[in-house]
């Protein structure tokens, strides 16, 4: 089973409106990553939150961390096409390596 | 650009070939992780290194990989004898220190086994 469940597995957003993904852990985080990946390519680094309860955001994204430190939401405010892609969610369990959900993919359209 | 470079970005072996991924990490990083990616499967660990050292290998399979991370020079990730289902995307990333430090991930090398 999944170390960290994401949900939805895909999705299908009209441009300009938002979206939310979220990310679930069984376990205690000490940290949660977000990064995004393009078919094709790398991952991209998004975004780190480590406490509990902590909000971060970068241009039109937004991810928060629960204040149990389980689960983790990244909400886009108004979609463009260049938010498309597929969304990872990472855990950190203090053991510097990384599990990841099987991702979100996220398509923009017109 | 002082990202993380993955070298080769594609590469083709035959069974029973040997595959060399090569990282060079982000400037001024010590630590260096490698993943893979298999197709419909997430993102798994399989190594972690430091400089001339192997901290953590447990996600790597026992036989044919081997990494190291030299004094100097790139990562290497080795794979000998390779199988169809070596096939996947294998990813280095690399971060400043082990505590609560980001990890920075190159394009990948994308291995395909005919």
């Amino acid at each position: 089973s999944q170390e960290l469940e994401q949900s939805p597995q895909s999705l299908i957003v009209q441009e300009g409106k938002n979206l939310t993904i979220n990310c679930t852990s069984s376990k205690t985080l000490y940290g949660l990553y977000w990064y995004k990946q393009k078919y094709g390519e790398g991952l991209i680094f998004l975004m780190m939150l480590q406490k509990g309860g902590e909000e971060k955001s970068h241009e039109k994204i937004t991810a928060k961390l629960d204040e149990k430190k389980q689960q983790s939401s990244l909400h886009i405010t108004a979609s463009q096409p260049s938010h498309a892609g597929t969304y990872l969610c990472g855990a950190d369990r203090n053991d510097y390596k990384l599990s990841f959900g099987a991702g979100t993919t996220v398509t923009v359209r017109a | 650009n002082a990202g993380v470079m993955q070298n080769p970005r594609h590469l083709v072996r035959r069974r029973g070939q040997e595959a060399r991924l090569r990282c060079s990490p982000m400037k001024g990083h010590s630590h260096v992780y490698w993943y893979r990616q298999l197709p419909e499967e997430g993102l798994k660990f399989m190594v972690y290194l430091q400089k001339e050292n192997i901290i953590d290998e447990s996600g790597m399979p026992k036989e044919r990989f081997s990494a190291e991370f030299p004094k100097e020079g790139p990562s290497i990730l080795r794979i000998q004898q390779v199988v169809r289902g070596d096939s996947a995307a294998y990813f280095c990333a690399s971060s400043l220190d082990n505590s609560i430090q980001p990890q920075h991930f190159g394009d990948g090398t994308r291995l395909s086994i005919l």
